[in-house]
């Protein structure tokens, strides 16, 4: 299975810019999706194939990358953007996803 | 609007199943793939498998080959999905979301936390 890689955790200051990295142990092409996570909801999608933004979703967040090396960005950072990320793939059979990375607004 | 409408909380007996549903609203049932996904604090997030509505295909992660079995009935657009033989290791929740065209799950139901204990 395609492992993905994720920093488990992220601290950082309301204005700031965040970027969150994916690493995926074979190549997944653009076949990457971002999920915003916060507790006791479920995943919100956020970025499909690997650069697209969801409709709906703030133009702060964008996301880059393709082949095993993916980032979300979030610039600014605003305090309700406190939640895990988690990356997903589905270029490769069975779809995985990242272990979450945590983001904490200081 | 697109909704995924999913039962709250299953508490279950080790070695019985659970059959948990999915009701879907707001868009035609039979043109999207329905996924499943469990997620525990433990492993994170994992897919089980698919269903396509229309034709009642499905696609699973061998790790969940005989676990679980997912259905449809597609005149109440529900999506099914049975778990069988639980045990410990089951507790988890378990969610149904909408699958886009590259893979991508843009709408989530709002989970079942399944309890496996006696």
């Amino acid at each position: 299975d395609t492992v993905l890689t994720q920093s488990p955790a992220l601290a950082v200051s309301p204005g700031e810019r965040v970027t969150i990295s994916c690493r995926a142990s074979e190549s997944v092409s653009t076949g990457m999706h971002w999920y915003q996570q916060k507790p006791g909801q479920q995943p919100k999608l956020l970025i499909y194939g690997a650069s697209n933004l969801e409709s709906g979703v703030p133009a702060r967040f964008s996301g880059s990358g393709s082949g095993t090396d993916f980032t979300l960005t979030i610039d600014p950072v605003e305090a309700d953007d406190t939640a895990t990320y988690f990356c997903q793939q589905s270029w490769n059979d069975p779809f995985t996803f990242g272990s979450g990375t945590k983001l904490e607004i200081k | 609007q697109v909704q995924l409408q999913q039962c709250g909380a299953e508490l279950v007996k080790p070695g019985t199943p659970v059959k948990m549903s999915c009701k879907v609203s707001g868009y035609t049932f039979t043109s999207y793939v329905i996924s499943w996904i469990k997620q525990t604090t433990g492993q994170g997030l994992e897919w089980i498998g698919y269903i396509y509505p229309e034709s009642g295909s499905t696609g699973y992660n061998e790790k969940f080959k005989g676990k679980a079995t997912l259905t449809v009935d597609k005149s109440s657009n529900t999506a099914f999905m049975q778990l069988s033989s639980l045990a410990a290791g089951d507790s988890a929740v378990y969610y149904c979301a909408r699958e886009g065209a590259y893979g991508y799950l843009d709408y989530w139901g709002q989970g079942v936390m399944v309890t496996v204990s006696s």
